[in-house]
């Protein structure tokens, strides 16, 4: 009930591409769905986040897309670049308590070809 | 500081040893998270503090892992008696309030238990 299912684990792209990850996720209690940016050494930082009344939000090159009925959301990032390369995690986040523990999918490692 | 601020970067330990592993949060957040990110894959929830309290520990895997912030700012993840399972980069995060989305983190601890 807790886990969140990203796919896929690993993903190139040509410089422009518009590489597309995808998340489902099982609780219809999460109501808060962020996505983080993570480079080797590094924390993870938030990139972009949603919360289930909407269907879409833009902010710069990066766009999620949210079914609620499906449970599903998805991160899309439009003329991508080499620098894009990172590993990005999809979350789910909901009260519990004072609490908002986060649960993360297992990840994707994003390359972005010059 | 800017941003949260882990020590030390890394901790090589021999098992059986015992840890400690610093949290200093952004100044004037409440809340503090512990995770814990096993190589490949997200983080995953330890423990999480509303001001000195532990107001939720249910992630910590065992009672070998313990945590104070005794000051309400500064956070301690104590191990005891480490074991090579341990291995893993150790997050922080902080956020304003306990229930604010928004979670900040630092840039970890890569803990090796030989």
């Amino acid at each position: 009930q807790q886990q969140v299912k990203q796919s896929p684990q690993s993903l190139i792209v040509q410089k422009g591409g518009i590489p597309i990850i995808n998340c489902a996720y099982e609780n219809t209690a999460f109501d808060y769905f962020p996505w983080y940016q993570q480079f080797p050494g590094k924390g993870p930082a938030l990139l972009i986040a949603i919360r289930p009344d909407v269907s879409e939000k833009k902010e710069g090159r990066f766009t999620i897309s949210f079914n609620k009925s499906a449970k599903q959301f998805s991160l899309h990032i439009m003329d991508s670049q080499p620098g894009d390369s990172a590993t990005y995690f999809c979350a789910a986040s909901m009260r519990s308590g004072s609490a908002r523990q986060l649960t993360f999918g297992s990840g994707t490692q994003l390359t972005v070809l010059p | 500081g800017a941003g949260v601020s882990q020590t030390p970067s890394n901790k090589v330990t021999e098992k059986g040893k015992y840890v400690e592993l610093r949290c200093d949060p952004i100044s004037g957040h409440t809340a503090l998270y512990w995770y814990r990110q096993s190589l490949g894959q997200g983080p995953e929830f330890l423990i999480y503090f509303q001001g000195t309290g532990a107001a939720d520990d249910s992630g910590l895997p065992n009672d070998r892992f313990f945590a104070v912030r005794p000051e309400g700012s500064v956070s301690t993840l104590k191990i005891q008696r480490t074991e090579r399972g341990d291995s893993a980069v150790y997050l922080c995060a902080s956020s304003l309030m306990g229930g604010q989305v928004e979670q900040f983190f630092g840039p970890g601890t890569r803990l090796t238990v030989l």
